[in-house]
């Protein structure tokens, strides 16, 4: 596609619930990141991808939450028995992947709520 | 650790006048990007600008340019002749040039520009 699609971009959820999150990333783009941003602050790194092998997941919080990309395209992130602390904008973003600047281009976002 | 500080929450800035957003950076290393994105209210991160840290000119994108100060560590962005529709967050942002790894994003400023 022209630009990384996310899906849903809203999600409303109740406490304990598991949620996926769905990223597209630009069409031949070798790597795809994934990004929260709580309000009013930048966006912090939760885990990578080249292709379709994890490289760095040491941004994920806790154990409750995981990242795939089994085809190297589309990624899914799910978040496991939710919690309010996790209600925030979800951020997806790819890049071509390899050499500078390798700029990162962003996706619209899912804004999470936990109830 | 790598960090990004910007110390301007927010700026006011009359329509048509120059503004110069701050940013300063820290890292052990030599080989790094520094980039700026603009986010407007709807929400998506907006890629303006990348300056390398071999790159000897400053980085210039139509009315953006990046004011690079190596030895200060600095990488402030300048908007020539502001518009209504530069009102945004702005974040500062840099990656290790070795990796093709997260980014660590600044906090972010939030310019308003005034009719």
């Amino acid at each position: 596609g022209a630009g990384v699609s996310q899906s849903p971009r809203y999600k409303v959820t109740k406490r304990g619930q598991d949620v996926a999150l769905r990223c597209d990333p630009i069409s031949g783009h070798v790597s795809l990141y994934w990004y929260r941003q709580a309000l009013g602050q930048g966006p912090e790194f939760l885990t990578y991808f080249n292709y379709e092998a994890q490289q760095d997941k040491s941004g994920l919080p806790n154990d409750r939450f995981s990242a795939e990309r089994p085809e190297g395209s589309i990624s899914t992130l799910t978040i496991q028995r939710t919690e309010q602390r996790d209600s925030a904008m979800y951020r997806c973003a790819s890049s071509l992947g390899g050499g500078a600047p390798d700029t990162q281009y962003f996706g619209p976002g899912t804004r999470l709520t936990v109830l | 650790a790598q960090k990004i500080t910007q110390t301007q929450p927010g700026m006011f800035v009359q329509e048509k006048e120059a503004v110069t957003l701050d940013c300063t950076y820290d890292t052990s290393d030599q080989s790094y990007g520094l980039f700026w994105y603009k986010q407007p209210s709807s929400g998506e991160m907006i890629f303006l600008i990348y300056q390398g840290s071999y790159d000897e000119q400053n980085a210039t994108e139509g009315r953006y340019s990046l004011n690079f100060q190596k030895a200060r560590k600095s990488a402030n962005l300048v908007i020539s002749a502001s518009q209504l529709g530069d009102s945004a967050m702005y974040f500062c942002a840099m990656r290790d040039g070795n990796r093709d790894d997260k980014i660590i994003f600044g906090k972010g400023t939030r310019l308003h520009i005034l009719p």
